[in-house]
């Protein structure tokens, strides 16, 4: 079982609709859950982080944590062409060194 | 403020060859990462250096990468004889420390290709 894991996608947006991302993580223990998003080519960069259950908003973006089910989701409001990437999902281990984990991403696609 | 410096942009190698990327991180950070990003796939943890220290290799092919981060700056990650399955993107980044709430800033990559 991979530690964690996304949906690979290509998931395909039509232009002003909400695109929903989901990420799965094994260790029951991961203690903080970060976004990137990476344009092909290019090299990640972060959206946002979140490590209390709930949502938390900024922007057009809402990550919501759910730490019992062990899901961390990521929501794009109004998506834009530009949101056009790979969302990575990132999972901080709860070992001593903070051990930084990525899933495989998920492919979107907005349609305009 | 400066970002996390990589060094070179691109390499062709080919394979049985040698080589070395360079990484100086956001001044200020503890932390530091190198990543292997096959195509298609999402980043793979290499090693992870605390101030000067290794605190995590696990997955890090030894007998043929190495890796240092000498005074606790800047990193160096070596691969010595290159493979044909070692073409990859190799990101560094850097975050201020382990807690829970840093986040990781990563660099623009090296691109290794080995033919």
């Amino acid at each position: 079982q991979k530690e964690v894991e996304q949906n690979s996608g290509p998931l395909s947006v039509p232009e002003g609709a909400i695109a929903s991302l989901n990420c799965t993580y094994s260790d029951r223990g991961s203690q903080s859950f970060f976004w990137y998003r990476q344009y092909s080519g290019k090299s990640p960069e972060l959206i946002m982080f979140i490590y209390s259950n709930g949502d938390k908003e900024d922007g057009r973006f809402t990550a919501q944590l759910n730490k019992a089910s062990q899901y961390v989701s990521l929501l794009i409001r109004d998506s834009q062409p530009s949101d056009s990437a790979t969302y990575l999902c990132a999972v901080k281990a709860p070992d001593s060194w903070g051990k930084l984990q990525f899933g495989a991403g998920t492919q979107v696609v907005v349609t305009p | 403020e400066a970002g996390v410096a990589q060094s070179p942009r691109y390499k062709i190698i080919e394979k049985r060859q040698s080589v070395a990327f360079w990484c100086n991180p956001i001044s200020g950070h503890a932390t530091l990462y190198w990543y292997q990003q096959i195509l298609g796939q999402g980043p793979k943890l290499l090693i992870q250096f605390q101030n000067n220290g290794v605190v995590d290799d696990s997955q890090l092919p030894k007998d043929r990468f190495s890796a240092e981060r000498l005074k606790g700056v800047d990193s160096t990650l070596k691969i010595q004889p290159a493979k044909l399955e070692d073409s990859a993107v190799y990101l560094c980044a850097s975050s201020l420390g382990r807690h829970m709430n840093t986040e990781a800033f990563f660099g623009q990559g090296t691109r290794l290709t080995v033919v």
